[in-house]
């Protein structure tokens, strides 16, 4: 089966950077993807990383290593309303289906 | 820009009752997932469908759900007799065929 781990929650304050760290353990890995997701809404797509590197987009960068079986999400220039859950999800070959994390809730404070 | 609709955004019903929670995915995608999520708890894969049949279903997905692809456009989700701890939202997604998974605003279900 598959293993996602991420903390359950984190706090940091208007403008910093904050790193998101996810570690997994799966089988067919086909791809690592970090969803936001404000409460009561659905999942929006912020990331895909299938290679090893750094993808940049915009204020969001992710990070993934295959090889180490881990992934992070960076947030800089952090706003108020960033304020949300990030799910980091393995997507697996076969079914092509996405796992995902507990979810890391994140609090932006002034 | 293209979006999954989902219907009913809100449904109540009575313990035992049959539900159908409907999704019209994106036209050109050929994956298409449902995902429950409990009040409080993680996104929960149910079901991927693949050219018209089930292609993984995980150990939720019981005898009481079904899905189904009854024409060009909507996938649909009943469950047949629910219970209270059917209660949550339920995503509907929609694949191309790699890369981001887009996903529907949810319907939410109370079961009574």
């Amino acid at each position: 089966g598959q293993n996602i781990d991420q903390p359950t929650e984190m706090t940091a304050t208007e403008g910093a950077i904050v790193q998101i760290n996810c570690t997994y353990q799966t089988s067919g890995f086909n791809g690592l993807f970090w969803y936001q997701q404000h409460a009561g809404e659905a999942p929006t797509f912020l990331s895909y990383n299938v290679l090893d590197g750094l993808e940049e987009k915009g204020r969001f960068s992710s990070f993934l290593s295959r090889s180490k079986g881990y992934s992070y999400l960076l947030l800089k220039e952090l706003q108020m309303k960033d304020s949300a859950s990030y799910l980091c999800a393995v997507f697996t070959g076969g079914g092509n289906k996405l796992t995902f994390g507990t979810g890391t809730q994140l609090k932006v404070e002034l | 820009e293209p979006e999954v609709t989902q219907t009913p955004s809100h449904q109540v019903t009575q313990m035992g009752q049959e539900v159908i929670l409907r999704c019209v995915p994106i036209s050109n995608h050929l994956y298409f997932y449902w995902y429950r999520q409990i009040l409080g708890q993680k996104v929960e894969f149910l079901v991927s469908f693949y050219n018209n049949e089930i292609s993984e279903k995980s150990e939720i997905f019981d005898d009481q759900f079904s899905v189904e692809r009854p024409d060009g456009s909507n996938f649909t989700l009943k469950i047949r007799s629910t219970k209270l701890e059917d209660s949550a939202m339920y995503f509907c997604a929609s694949l191309e065929r790699a890369g981001e998974l887009f996903f529907g605003e949810g319907s939410r279900l109370t079961v009574l």
